[in-house]
């Protein structure tokens, strides 16, 4: 069975500050890669998908991650974090080869920022 | 644009209680999934659906129904509701397999 790990359950940065936000998935094939965000009380917003091609992928605001087929990682980044960047962070994984829609979450990295 | 319409956004249910999560969508979208939402364990999926008439189960099925008769309404049965069962749910849609999806407002069920 896939599985999707994000190692850090809680980051704090500094506004100003870079941030990097590690995934890392167990799958042979390369799978369909996501990241999604999540602001208190609300719904999952899309940040940047990667499908194949480029292995470094730009988002929306400000946001891109690198694809590294020998770690298994999908890891993101920011170079300069804003205070509306605290939210919750989550990895996401489609096997590219199976049937159906099974797009696996990985527990989710939350970010608070400090001023 | 509706997007995806989940209803209720919160409901409180007492033990054995059934109820159903319903979610629609306007984007024709053939793919649909319903998730829930639990502190530090991500998005689990539950069911999902490929196309009207096909469900399947997802990660943690049991407690739950699903049924897929049009392609826009997606409802999610629980059948006798249990404390377990108290989560924030997720419905959502994509066009294909990989596409991005959307995601509902969720829906925040209270099982006492």
């Amino acid at each position: 069975a896939q599985s999707v790990t994000q190692p850090d359950i809680h980051i704090t940065v500094s506004e100003g500050a870079s941030l990097e936000l590690r995934c890392n998935y167990s799958y042979g094939a390369t799978p369909y890669l996501f990241w999604y965000v999540q602001s208190p009380g609300q719904g999952l917003q899309l940040l940047l998908k990667y499908f194949s091609g480029d292995t470094l992928v730009q988002g929306i605001k400000g946001f891109e991650a690198e694809f590294k087929r020998s770690q298994s990682s999908f890891n993101l980044r920011k170079p300069s974090v804003h205070w509306s960047d605290a939210a919750e962070y989550f990895c996401a994984v489609i096997r590219s080869d199976a049937a159906g829609n099974k797009l696996t979450f990985g527990g989710g990295t939350r970010v608070l920022v400090k001023p | 644009n509706a997007g995806v319409t989940q209803t209720p956004k919160f409901q409180v249910l007492k033990t054995g209680q059934s109820m159903t999560l319903q979610c629609a969508q306007d984007m024709n979208h053939e793919y649909m999934s319903w998730y829930r939402q639990d502190p530090g364990m991500g998005l689990r999926l539950i069911h999902y659906s490929v196309g009207a008439g096909i469900t399947d189960q997802g990660e943690v099925p049991n407690g739950y129904n699903v049924s897929r008769s049009t392609t826009e309404d997606f409802p999610l049965r629980l059948l006798s509701a249990a404390p377990s069962q108290t989560s924030v749910y997720f419905c959502a849609s994509s066009y294909s397999k990989g596409g991005r999806r959307y995601f509902g407002s969720g829906t925040r069920l209270t099982v006492v």
